[in-house]
Protein backbone atom coordinates (compact mmCIF):
# COMPACT_ATOMS: atom_id res chain seq x y z
CA UNK A 1 0.00 0.00 0.00
CA UNK A 2 0.84 3.67 -0.87
CA UNK A 3 3.08 5.40 2.29
CA UNK A 4 0.69 8.45 2.60
CA UNK A 5 2.16 11.29 4.65
CA UNK A 6 0.67 14.62 5.97
CA UNK A 7 2.15 18.07 7.26
CA UNK A 8 1.65 19.39 9.69
CA UNK A 9 0.70 16.71 12.32
CA UNK A 10 -1.25 19.44 14.24
CA UNK A 11 -1.02 23.45 14.49
CA UNK A 12 -3.06 25.89 16.56
CA UNK A 13 -3.94 28.62 14.82
CA UNK A 14 -6.36 32.13 15.82
CA UNK A 15 -9.70 32.66 14.63
CA UNK A 16 -9.29 34.38 10.96
CA UNK A 17 -6.27 32.94 9.62
CA UNK A 18 -5.99 30.00 7.18
CA UNK A 19 -3.71 26.94 7.61
CA UNK A 20 -2.70 24.93 4.47
CA UNK A 21 -2.44 21.05 5.15
CA UNK A 22 0.31 18.85 2.71
CA UNK A 23 -0.55 15.54 1.86
CA UNK A 24 2.28 13.82 0.08
CA UNK A 25 2.23 10.12 -1.31
CA UNK A 26 5.66 7.80 -2.02
CA UNK A 27 4.35 6.59 -5.37
CA UNK A 28 1.60 7.52 -7.91
CA UNK A 29 -2.42 7.52 -7.36
CA UNK A 30 -5.68 7.55 -8.91
CA UNK A 31 -7.85 9.67 -6.46
CA UNK A 32 -7.30 11.66 -3.42
CA UNK A 33 -9.55 12.86 -0.94
CA UNK A 34 -10.05 15.23 1.83
CA UNK A 35 -11.73 13.96 5.03
CA UNK A 36 -12.85 15.87 8.10
CA UNK A 37 -13.45 14.53 11.40
CA UNK A 38 -14.90 16.77 13.81
CA UNK A 39 -14.34 15.93 17.82
CA UNK A 40 -16.50 12.91 18.60
CA UNK A 41 -17.64 12.40 14.99
CA UNK A 42 -16.80 9.89 12.03
CA UNK A 43 -15.44 11.15 8.80
CA UNK A 44 -17.35 13.25 6.70
CA UNK A 45 -16.12 13.36 3.26
CA UNK A 46 -15.11 17.42 1.99
CA UNK A 47 -13.76 16.63 -1.66
CA UNK A 48 -11.98 14.93 -4.45
CA UNK A 49 -9.05 16.46 -5.49
CA UNK A 50 -8.68 16.38 -8.97
CA UNK A 51 -5.05 16.32 -10.58
CA UNK A 52 -4.87 19.44 -12.98
CA UNK A 53 -8.10 21.06 -12.28
CA UNK A 54 -10.62 21.96 -10.00
CA UNK A 55 -11.48 19.54 -7.34
CA UNK A 56 -15.26 18.28 -6.63
CA UNK A 57 -16.62 19.20 -3.39
CA UNK A 58 -19.34 17.15 -1.26
CA UNK A 59 -23.07 19.10 -0.45
CA UNK A 60 -21.84 21.29 2.60
CA UNK A 61 -18.01 22.12 1.52
CA UNK A 62 -16.91 24.70 -0.70
CA UNK A 63 -14.16 26.52 -2.55
CA UNK A 64 -13.82 29.55 -0.75
CA UNK A 65 -13.71 27.51 2.12
CA UNK A 66 -11.89 24.90 1.32
CA UNK A 67 -9.64 25.23 -1.27
CA UNK A 68 -7.98 22.48 -2.81
CA UNK A 69 -4.62 21.79 -5.30
CA UNK A 70 -3.29 18.53 -6.87
CA UNK A 71 -0.78 19.81 -8.68
CA UNK A 72 0.28 15.79 -9.70
CA UNK A 73 -0.43 12.60 -9.18
CA UNK A 74 1.65 12.14 -5.45
CA UNK A 75 0.74 15.63 -3.74
CA UNK A 76 -2.51 17.42 -2.85
CA UNK A 77 -2.61 20.51 -0.59
CA UNK A 78 -6.07 21.85 1.38
CA UNK A 79 -6.26 25.03 2.98
CA UNK A 80 -8.86 25.82 6.06
CA UNK A 81 -9.76 29.70 5.50
CA UNK A 82 -10.71 32.24 7.82
CA UNK A 83 -10.44 29.81 10.56
CA UNK A 84 -13.42 30.05 13.25
CA UNK A 85 -13.44 27.54 16.36
CA UNK A 86 -15.94 25.13 14.32
CA UNK A 87 -12.94 24.48 11.84
CA UNK A 88 -11.28 22.44 14.70
CA UNK A 89 -11.10 18.85 13.43
CA UNK A 90 -9.15 16.52 12.26
CA UNK A 91 -8.43 16.59 8.71
CA UNK A 92 -7.09 13.42 6.60
CA UNK A 93 -6.22 12.50 3.07
CA UNK A 94 -7.23 9.33 1.60
CA UNK A 95 -5.79 7.48 -1.57
CA UNK A 96 -6.95 5.20 -3.96
CA UNK A 97 -3.90 3.21 -6.12
CA UNK A 98 -4.44 1.98 -9.75
CA UNK A 99 -7.07 -0.10 -10.15
CA UNK A 100 -7.30 -1.00 -6.34
CA UNK A 101 -10.46 -0.36 -4.44
CA UNK A 102 -9.49 -0.28 -0.96
CA UNK A 103 -8.73 3.39 0.29
CA UNK A 104 -5.60 4.49 2.74
CA UNK A 105 -5.70 6.86 4.96
CA UNK A 106 -2.84 9.23 5.96
CA UNK A 107 -1.90 9.73 9.80
CA UNK A 108 -3.80 13.72 10.16
CA UNK A 109 -3.38 16.96 10.71
CA UNK A 110 -5.16 18.06 14.04
CA UNK A 111 -6.36 21.23 13.92
CA UNK A 112 -7.23 24.10 17.49
CA UNK A 113 -8.57 27.07 15.91
CA UNK A 114 -8.94 29.46 19.31
CA UNK B 1 -28.73 9.30 1.59
CA UNK B 2 -26.80 5.94 2.88
CA UNK B 3 -26.70 6.22 6.39
CA UNK B 4 -24.27 3.82 8.25
CA UNK B 5 -24.85 3.04 12.21
CA UNK B 6 -22.13 1.09 14.65
CA UNK B 7 -23.67 -0.96 17.70
CA UNK B 8 -22.91 -0.56 19.90
CA UNK B 9 -20.86 2.83 20.52
CA UNK B 10 -18.64 1.95 23.24
CA UNK B 11 -17.54 -2.26 24.47
CA UNK B 12 -14.73 -3.41 27.37
CA UNK B 13 -14.04 -6.81 27.41
CA UNK B 14 -11.58 -8.45 29.09
CA UNK B 15 -8.32 -9.59 27.23
CA UNK B 16 -8.41 -13.03 25.71
CA UNK B 17 -12.72 -12.20 25.07
CA UNK B 18 -13.99 -13.02 21.95
CA UNK B 19 -16.58 -9.99 20.19
CA UNK B 20 -18.84 -9.10 17.71
CA UNK B 21 -18.63 -5.09 16.43
CA UNK B 22 -22.10 -4.94 14.28
CA UNK B 23 -22.46 -1.91 11.46
CA UNK B 24 -25.76 -1.60 9.23
CA UNK B 25 -26.34 0.72 6.48
CA UNK B 26 -29.81 1.68 4.46
CA UNK B 27 -28.88 1.22 1.38
CA UNK B 28 -28.19 -1.95 0.23
CA UNK B 29 -26.68 -0.86 -3.14
CA UNK B 30 -22.87 -0.78 -2.07
CA UNK B 31 -19.58 -1.37 -4.30
CA UNK B 32 -17.68 -2.29 -0.98
CA UNK B 33 -17.18 -1.98 2.58
CA UNK B 34 -13.97 -1.53 4.53
CA UNK B 35 -13.48 -2.12 8.13
CA UNK B 36 -10.55 0.87 9.73
CA UNK B 37 -9.15 0.89 13.13
CA UNK B 38 -8.51 4.43 14.52
CA UNK B 39 -6.08 4.93 17.49
CA UNK B 40 -6.70 8.22 19.71
CA UNK B 41 -5.64 11.42 17.19
CA UNK B 42 -3.98 9.33 14.76
CA UNK B 43 -5.27 8.12 10.87
CA UNK B 44 -6.69 5.20 9.66
CA UNK B 45 -5.63 2.12 9.66
CA UNK B 46 -7.50 -0.36 6.64
CA UNK B 47 -8.24 -3.83 8.29
CA UNK B 48 -10.19 -5.73 5.96
CA UNK B 49 -12.48 -4.94 2.63
CA UNK B 50 -15.16 -6.67 1.36
CA UNK B 51 -16.33 -6.35 -2.08
CA UNK B 52 -20.27 -6.17 -2.55
CA UNK B 53 -20.22 -10.24 -4.37
CA UNK B 54 -18.32 -11.18 -1.17
CA UNK B 55 -19.57 -12.88 2.29
CA UNK B 56 -16.42 -12.42 4.63
CA UNK B 57 -12.81 -11.69 4.43
CA UNK B 58 -10.08 -13.13 7.04
CA UNK B 59 -7.18 -11.35 8.33
CA UNK B 60 -5.15 -13.08 11.31
CA UNK B 61 -7.53 -12.86 14.25
CA UNK B 62 -10.02 -10.68 12.47
CA UNK B 63 -13.38 -11.58 10.21
CA UNK B 64 -15.36 -9.51 8.63
CA UNK B 65 -18.97 -10.68 7.43
CA UNK B 66 -21.48 -8.76 5.11
CA UNK B 67 -25.19 -9.70 4.44
CA UNK B 68 -25.79 -6.75 1.96
CA UNK B 69 -29.21 -7.20 1.31
CA UNK B 70 -30.28 -7.21 4.99
CA UNK B 71 -27.66 -4.04 5.19
CA UNK B 72 -25.83 -5.44 7.87
CA UNK B 73 -22.03 -6.42 8.45
CA UNK B 74 -20.13 -7.69 11.14
CA UNK B 75 -16.37 -7.45 12.48
CA UNK B 76 -15.11 -10.46 14.96
CA UNK B 77 -12.02 -9.92 16.73
CA UNK B 78 -10.97 -13.35 18.35
CA UNK B 79 -8.79 -14.10 21.41
CA UNK B 80 -8.73 -10.06 21.92
CA UNK B 81 -5.64 -8.60 23.51
CA UNK B 82 -4.92 -5.21 24.89
CA UNK B 83 -3.38 -4.15 21.71
CA UNK B 84 -7.05 -3.98 20.08
CA UNK B 85 -7.95 -0.98 21.89
CA UNK B 86 -8.91 1.60 19.61
CA UNK B 87 -12.38 2.57 17.55
CA UNK B 88 -13.33 0.56 14.97
CA UNK B 89 -14.97 2.03 12.17
CA UNK B 90 -17.25 0.64 8.70
CA UNK B 91 -17.70 2.40 5.92
CA UNK B 92 -19.69 1.80 2.51
CA UNK B 93 -19.20 3.37 -0.78
CA UNK B 94 -22.07 3.61 -3.34
CA UNK B 95 -22.65 1.00 -6.30
CA UNK B 96 -20.39 1.79 -8.88
CA UNK B 97 -17.94 3.87 -7.50
CA UNK B 98 -15.28 2.96 -4.94
CA UNK B 99 -14.98 6.74 -3.90
CA UNK B 100 -17.16 8.11 -1.55
CA UNK B 101 -17.25 6.32 1.66
CA UNK B 102 -19.78 6.96 4.05
CA UNK B 103 -18.62 6.22 7.33
CA UNK B 104 -20.55 5.06 10.49
CA UNK B 105 -19.71 6.80 14.36
CA UNK B 106 -17.54 4.00 15.19
CA UNK B 107 -16.94 1.80 17.79
CA UNK B 108 -14.84 2.68 21.00
CA UNK B 109 -13.31 -1.14 22.07
CA UNK B 110 -11.55 -1.10 25.20
CA UNK B 111 -9.62 -4.66 26.32
CA UNK B 112 -8.43 -4.81 30.00
CA UNK B 113 -5.79 -6.58 30.53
Amino acid sequence: SAVISQKPSRDICQRGTSLTIQCQVDSQVTMMFWYRQQPGQSLTLIATANQGSEATYESGFVIDKFPISRPNLTFSTLTVSNMSPEDSSIYLCSVLQGNSIEQFFGPGTRLTVL
Amino acid sequence: KQEVTQIPAALSVPEGENLVLNCSFTDSAIYNLQWFRQDPGKGLTSLLLIQSSQREQTSGRLNASLDKSSGRSTLYIAASQPGDSATYLCAVSKAGSARQLTFGSGTQLTVLP
